[in-house]
């Protein structure tokens, strides 16, 4: 059984990065995509990016670009989402994906990291 | 940026009832649409793939149709343990972006 765990919860200051960690177990790691999403207080779902540890490449949605740096280790079957020059609205819980053989879309999901930027 | 939309944005109704969430696509997407359901303070739990693959142990209850840009799901013969939000995905493109969602509560 896939398993998606992630690293504990975060404060920061505005200006500050953050880095989040995914490690997986269970099933294949590398030749599957492993996505981030993010959930603000009372808001909706949010597709950052993700990458396919195998080809090392990674897509991000534009809003993320430039500030999101998602990253995989093969090695140790972990991922990593990190986030610079961090502002009060990316307070947020943020979640590791990884789809089927069926499909990429999400279906194992880690248990959530949540990151608070506060001064 | 392909947008996604969700109608209603909320809806209300009772036990034993039959829901319809209807999602669009900005273009077209093919069937690579997925359903979420996610209730407060858990993680979302997918339910559909493929506009209308049910996912392992979901209860057929659920299900998906639709294809190119308009989605439906329907929820029939509504239970307590239903009423969460909703929401669809487009994985065909990236960035893969989600709808903003569809609360359905108890009337």
């Amino acid at each position: 059984q896939v398993q998606l765990v992630q690293s504990g919860a975060e404060v920061k200051k505005p200006g500050s990065s953050v880095k989040v960690s995914c490690k997986a177990s269970g099933g294949s790691f590398s030749n599957y995509a492993i996505s981030w999403v993010r959930q603000a207080p009372g808001q909706g779902l949010e597709w950052m990016g993700g990458i396919i540890p195998v080809s090392g490449t990674p897509n991000y949605a534009q809003k993320f670009q430039g500030r999101v740096t998602i990253t995989a280790d093969e090695s140790t079957s972990t991922t990593y989402m990190e986030m610079s020059s961090l502002k009060s609205d990316d307070t947020a819980m943020y979640y590791c994906t990884r789809g089927t053989k069926f499909a990429e879309s999400p279906y194992y999901w880690g248990q959530g990291t949540l990151v608070t930027v506060s001064s | 940026d392909i947008q996604m939309t969700q109608s209603p944005s909320s809806l209300s109704a009772s036990v034993g009832d039959t829901v319809i969430i209807t999602c669009r696509a900005s273009q077209g997407i093919s069937n690579y649409l997925a359903w979420f359901q996610q209730k407060p303070g858990k993680a979302p739990k997918s339910l559909i793939y493929a506009a209308s693959s049910l996912q392992h142990e979901v209860s057929s209850k659920f299900r998906g149709s639709g294809s190119g840009t308009d989605f439906t799901l329907t929820i029939t013969s509504l239970q307590p343990d239903d009423f969460a939000t909703y929401y669809c995905q487009q994985y065909g493109t990236y960035p893969f972006t989600f709808g903003p969602g569809t609360k359905v509560d108890m009337k």
